[in-house]
């Protein structure tokens, strides 16, 4: 069974840092690309960052660019998300998502860790 | 790159059929057949229903099927049920420098 368990999420202040993990389980992790997605309370769902199986490619959402990294510890199992200078516009639930593998789409999702940008 | 267009909400009775419609753009739904629907319960993690326009996931019931015209994607649920009840997302690859786009989200009601 897959499993995905997100955590490091919390309440910080507007321009402070904060680090996602993910730990995963159940399947081969690193036969597979990985993805955060996030939704605001109440909003959307937003795709906010992926990396392939290897970490030779790494994509980010425009909102992000610059202040978000993503990586990955296949020998772990485990996803990272280093989250700086964050803004309220970041207060989200986040969640780690696994990549189908032959096309682009997320196979089975985390439960989400709330992170909240206040002062 | 902007979110797809999904209407905010839709409805019909236990046994009917609904249909939600997913509008983009040629930069995305219309230039990929790879758009995929989530269902997401309150309070509980997003669930693929659908991806590569039509393909269904094991466990999900061939009440859900998925389709594809131009720019414009839809899933139709038939025979609704109550646990049908929920918030659906599409989301199309929009490029290798932007991995996906989301549509702003359906609410489906069962009366």
């Amino acid at each position: 069974e897959v499993q995905l368990v997100e955590s490091g999420g919390g309440l910080v202040q507007p321009g402070r840092s904060l680090r996602l993990s993910c730990a995963a389980s159940g399947f081969t992790f690193h036969d597979y690309a990985m993805h955060w997605v996030r939704q605001a309370p109440g909003k959307g769902l937003e795709w906010v960052s992926g990396i392939s199986w290897n970490s030779n490619n790494i994509v980010y959402a425009d909102s992000v660019k610059g202040r978000f990294t993503i990586s990955r510890d296949n020998a772990k199992n485990s996803l990272f998300l280093q989250m700086n200078s964050l803004r309220g516009e970041d207060t989200a639930f986040y969640y780690c998502a696994k990549d189908g593998g032959n096309s682009p789409y997320f196979d089975f999702w985390g439960q989400g860790t709330l992170v909240t940008v206040s002062s | 790159q902007s979110a797809l267009t999904q209407p905010r909400s839709v409805s019909g009775s236990p046994g009917q059929s609904v249909t939600i419609s997913c509008t983009g753009t040629s930069s995305d739904v219309g230039g990929y057949n790879y758009v995929s629907w989530y269902q997401q319960h309150p309070g509980k993690a997003p669930k693929l229903m659908i991806f590569d326009v039509t393909k269904r996931p094991s466990g999900v019931p061939d009440r859900f099927s998925g389709s594809k015209s131009g720019n414009t994607a839809s899933l139709t649920i038939s025979g609704l049920q109550a646990e049908d009840e929920a918030d659906y997302y599409c989301c199309s690859y929009a490029g290798s420098y932007t991995f996906g786009v989301f549509g702003g989200g359906t609410k489906l009601t069962v009366l």
